[in-house]
C-alpha cells in the first residue's frame, strides 16, 4: 500500500524547536521528490518546503526560510523537517506529500494524514 | 510570487446540480494548474492535473479547463460524497494554492 505517515508533532513554546518525520512505503522513495505542506486551523494550504530525490535542490517558502530545514534519508525511506525558532503562526497541520513530475504534469499525488504542531506558551 | 484567487469561497447546491469553481492566477501560468479535494479532517486528494487531466480513479463528473490566468473546475452532477473544500494549485513558480472553495449540499 502506498503510504506516507507523519510523526513528531506536538505542543512547543514560542522560540522552541521540533523535528517532524515522514515515513514512506509502497513506492520508490529514493527517486521521489518530496514536499512539506501546512494548513493552519480553519485556513487553506501553504507549501512549506521541497527536496529533490538526491537532496541536490532544496526550496523553502519565505515564511520559513532560515528557520526550517528539510532533509531526507533514502536508506530509511524517510523525510524530515527540522523546525527552529517556532512562532505562533507556525501552528498548523503539517503534511508530507510526494511530488510527481512527468512530461504531462507536476502534482502532489500522495499525501500523509498530517501531524499537528501547536506553538503556544 | 504568483497569487491564486478562487471564487466563490463557498457555495451551496443541490444533489445533481452542476457546480463550477473558478481560479485566477496573478500572471500567466499556461496550464500549470492542479485541483485538489479535501474532506474534513482528511488530507488533500489530487483530482485534476495540468488544468484538465483527470487523475486515475477520479470519477468523470469532475473536470477542469482553462489556460493562461483563468481556470475552471466543474462537478457535472453534485453527489453527497463531493462535500469538501476544493483548492487550485499553480506550479509555474514554486507552488501556491488558492484559498479554497467549500462546497455544501443545499
Amino acid at each position: 500500500e502506498v503510504q506516507l505517515v507523519e510523526s513528531g508533532g506536538g505542543l512547543v513554546k514560542p522560540g522552541g524547536s521540533l523535528r517532524l518525520s515522514c515515513a514512506a512505503s509502497g513506492f520508490t522513495f529514493s527517486t521521489s521528490r518530496m514536499n512539506w505542506v501546512r494548513q493552519a486551523p480553519g485556513t487553506g494550504l501553504e507549501w512549506v518546503s521541497s527536496i529533490r530525490s538526491s537532496s541536490s535542490n532544496i526550496y523553502y517558502a519565505d515564511s520559513v526560510k532560515g528557520r526550517f530545514t528539510i532533509s531526507r534519508d533514502n536508506a530509511k525511506n524517510s523525510l524530515y523537517l527540522q523546525m527552529n525558532s517556532l512562532r505562533a503562526e507556525d501552528t498548523a497541520v503539517y503534511y508530507c506529500a510526494r511530488r510527481r513530475v512527468t512530461p504531462h504534469g507536476d502534482a502532489f499525488d500522495i499525501w500523509g494524514q498530517g501531524t499537528m504542531v501547536t506553538v503556544s506558551s | 510570487d504568483i497569487q491564486m484567487t478562487q471564487s466563490p469561497s463557498s457555495l451551496s447546491a443541490s444533489v445533481g446540480d452542476r457546480v463550477t469553481i473558478t481560479c485566477q492566477a496573478s500572471q500567466d501560468i499556461t496550464n500549470y494548474l492542479n485541483w485538489y479535494q479535501q474532506k474534513p479532517g482528511k488530507a488533500p486528494k489530487l483530482l485534476i492535473y495540468d488544468a484538465s487531466n483527470l487523475e486515475t480513479g477520479v470519477p468523470s463528473r469532475f473536470s477542469g479547463g482553462g489556460s493562461g490566468t483563468d481556470f475552471t473546475f466543474t462537478i457535472s452532477s453534485l453527489q453527497p460524497e463531493d462535500i469538501a473544500t476544493y483548492y487550485c494549485q499553480q506550479y509555474d513558480n514554486f507552488w501556491t494554492f488558492g484559498q479554497g472553495t467549500k462546497v455544501e449540499i443545499k
